[in-house]
């Protein structure tokens, strides 16, 4: 299948700070790609699509001016993470799909803020 | 009604024996479906996918009921690397993003 990398894999920072997350595809073009969080114990997510040269589309009660999103290439989308605070404190999945609709994931972003 | 809603589980089996899990859905228009695994602290991974009344994969089984709106994954012969929460997902042609149910926690004991 498809190869979807995220970086870093964790990261640990102190409230507010800024972390940008890195998602790429590897073996292929990805036009969108999409944003999850993961709190403990609960399902995944979806936080925003990101489209290639426009602007990132947000579900309802997540802050664009908090998530920074841009996806300046075909292959590349990052989240940034502004002001974190410990409530922020989450696992982050990005995932990228080809035409037939499956999406595949990259490995994750764990992130804590203390 | 929830969007997707699965069987909480957890599901604690022996090795060898068979589990099935239901998932259900809300939107009649989902035309495919997906079954991810997800292991803890880790990012979930394909399945199976659903693109007509089911689909058989070795020892996994996926069965549509586009009428009833669910869909179901039966594992025959568990094996203990089968531990695992299992999410459901219908797809979304639309956009392509998932909507996941809670998922289903799966423990195969020796």
């Amino acid at each position: 299948g498809a190869v979807v990398s995220q970086h870093p894999s964790w990261v640990i920072c102190k409230s507010g700070t800024s972390v940008k997350i890195e998602c790429r595809s590897l073996d292929f073009q990805a036009t969108t790609m999409f944003w999850y969080r993961q709190f403990p114990k609960q399902s995944l997510m979806l936080m925003a699509t990101s489209n290639e040269g426009s602007k990132a589309t947000y579900e309802q009660g997540v802050e664009k001016d908090k998530f920074l999103i841009n996806h300046a290439s075909l292959t590349l989308s990052t989240l940034t993470v502004t002001s974190a605070h410990p409530e922020d404190s989450s696992f982050y999945i990005c995932s990228a799909g080809t035409l037939q609709e499956t999406q595949y994931f990259g490995p994750g972003t764990r992130l804590l803020v203390l | 009604r929830k969007e997707v809603e699965q069987d909480p589980g957890p599901f604690n089996v022996p090795e060898g024996a068979t589990v099935a899990f239901n998932c259900t859905y809300s939107n009649s228009a989902s035309q495919s479906f997906f079954w991810y695994r997800q292991d803890c602290r880790k990012e979930p991974k394909l399945l199976m996918s659903v693109y007509s009344s089911g689909n058989e994969d070795g020892r996994f089984t996926a069965q549509l009921n586009r009428a009833s709106q669910y869909i179901s994954l039966l594992i025959r012969d568990s094996k203990l690397s089968d531990s695992a929460t299992y999410l459901c997902s219908p797809g979304d042609t639309g956009r392509r993003a998932l909507t996941f149910g809670s998922g289903t926690r799966l423990q195969v004991q020796p």
